[in-house]
């Protein structure tokens, strides 16, 4: 139950293309849902993040879509670039003081120039 | 401001040996956490602390241990190393909840 399952493992998108990261999770006592991006050589840096208290979050090229009766949040990612190439990790934490954030297994971008 | 520090960057250890992972933030965070990355794995909690005095265990503790005598420090002790041990440390500094984790450079260990 403490599981964020995360697909696809690996992903490869044409310049200007639409990039889309899954994840689902169990536990209905999350409460924050981060996405991660972490480029070779460096540690993971924070992209964008959603309380489930609305559907639908965008910065810019990125969205977060969610779906609290399905336990599924999305990345969307719009007019995908070649600097966009890195590991994203979706992450969910729950209430209750540790704080502590559970990780998916990651997705590999590749965006092709 | 330096934020999250690690040191050392690389290490390799020959099995059995014991060393300390040093992990230092400027930010005053009260929570800070340490992870291994393993390839296709993710990041997984090894420890984590709520501040200064205050240590928990996370998802895969064993094998290392952690102490928080001050705001700034923690570092990550690892005894006996082994082979199941090589991975890519990384160390995380959060303000409070629904904050951003900052992550430090991480220290790549390898464990012969």
């Amino acid at each position: 139950q403490q599981q964020v399952k995360q697909s696809p493992q690996s992903l490869i998108v044409q310049k200007g293309g639409i990039s889309i990261i899954n994840c689902a999770y169990e536990n209905t006592a999350f409460d924050y849902f981060p996405w991660y991006q972490q480029f070779p050589g460096k540690g993971p840096a924070l992209l964008i993040a959603i309380r489930p208290d609305v559907s639908e979050k965008k910065e810019g090229r990125f969205t977060i879509s969610f779906n609290k009766s399905a336990k599924q949040f999305s990345l969307h990612i719009m007019d995908s670039q070649p600097g966009d190439s890195a590991t994203y990790f979706c992450a969910a934490s729950i209430a209750g003081g540790s704080e502590k954030l559970v990780f998916g297994k990651g997705t590999k971008l590749t965006v092709n120039p | 401001n330096a934020g999250v520090t690690q040191t050392p960057k690389f290490r390799i250890l020959k099995i059995g040996q014991s060393m300390t992972l040093q992990c230092a933030q400027d930010m005053n965070h009260n929570y800070m956490y340490w992870y291994r990355q393993d390839p296709g794995m993710g990041l997984k909690l090894i420890y984590y602390s709520v501040g200064a005095g205050i240590t928990d265990k996370g998802e895969v503790p064993n094998g290392y241990n952690v102490s928080r005598s001050t705001t700034e420090d923690f570092p990550l002790r690892l005894e006996l190393a082994a082979p199941s041990q090589t991975s890519v440390y990384f160390c995380a500094t959060m303000k409070t909840r629904f904050y951003e984790q900052y992550f430090g450079p991480g220290t790549r260990l390898t464990v012969t």
